[in-house]
């Protein structure tokens, strides 16, 4: 079973609102990865980390930032949610990049 | 550009056997991973290939033609709980990951 948590599992927030997603792992995983995945469609990497103050952005620009600053932590943040962010977002873990990702249940949020 | 291609969706019957084709074109390849997503829950890993081949697990398998840019993962005694996304993902000569879109399979008694 995957030791990666997600909180919160729903959120409904305003306008404008600063909101942190959180994601921990007990697994001891260097790399850890956020998606945003909207219903029937693919999964966009927003950013991911390789380790301890390592942090990337991936190919879908939210308007995010990241932290990792233990690594088992990797809270993922929007400093001024819109409409537009109304997705659910899906934070994963592996080994190596050639590894199995262990996901999380994921945060759907809600932007109103 | 890179991306993925398979099915928008596919119907088979309960105990029969169903094949979920993907295609895929990315900048190198690093392999080639299916998961399972049942609505509203995380994926969950299936199977990993990087060499040409079949690989078998149980009921599910998964087969690479890395010279045909080209995957599948077949299922056999199909179960109603088999219901659910099955997604293709592979990884480029960057270790980035290329997710295709899924294919929902429905599974009918």
């Amino acid at each position: 079973e995957a030791d990666i948590y997600q909180t919160p599992r729903y959120l409904v927030i305003g306008t404008g609102k600063k909101i942190t997603l959180e994601c921990s792992q007990t697994m001891g995983h260097d790399k850890m990865y956020w998606y945003q995945q909207d219903p029937g469609m693919e999964l966009h990497l927003i950013h991911y980390s390789y380790g301890v103050n390592s942090t990337e952005k991936g190919d879908l620009s939210s308007e995010s930032t990241v932290s990792r600053i233990r690594t088992e932590h990797f809270p993922l943040t929007l400093e001024s949610a819109r409409p537009s962010h109304t997705s659910q977002y899906l934070c994963a873990s592996s080994y190596a990049e050639n590894t199995e990702a262990f996901f999380g249940q994921g945060t759907r949020l809600t932007v109103v | 550009g890179q991306n993925i291609d398979q099915p928008t969706e596919m119907t088979a019957t309960e105990g029969a056997i169903v094949q979920i084709n993907c295609t895929y074109q990315t900048s190198g390849f690093n392999g080639l991973f299916w998961y399972q997503q049942h609505a509203g829950e995380a994926p969950t890993f299936l199977s990993y290939n990087v060499l040409d081949g079949l690989e078998e697990k149980g009921r599910f398998s998964s087969f690479l033609s890395r010279s045909k840019g080209y995957s599948y993962l077949l299922l056999k005694e199909l179960q109603m709980k088999d219901s659910a996304s099955y997604l293709c993902a592979a990884l480029d000569s960057n270790y980035q990951l290329i997710w295709g879109a899924g294919t929902k399979l429905i599974i009918k008694p």
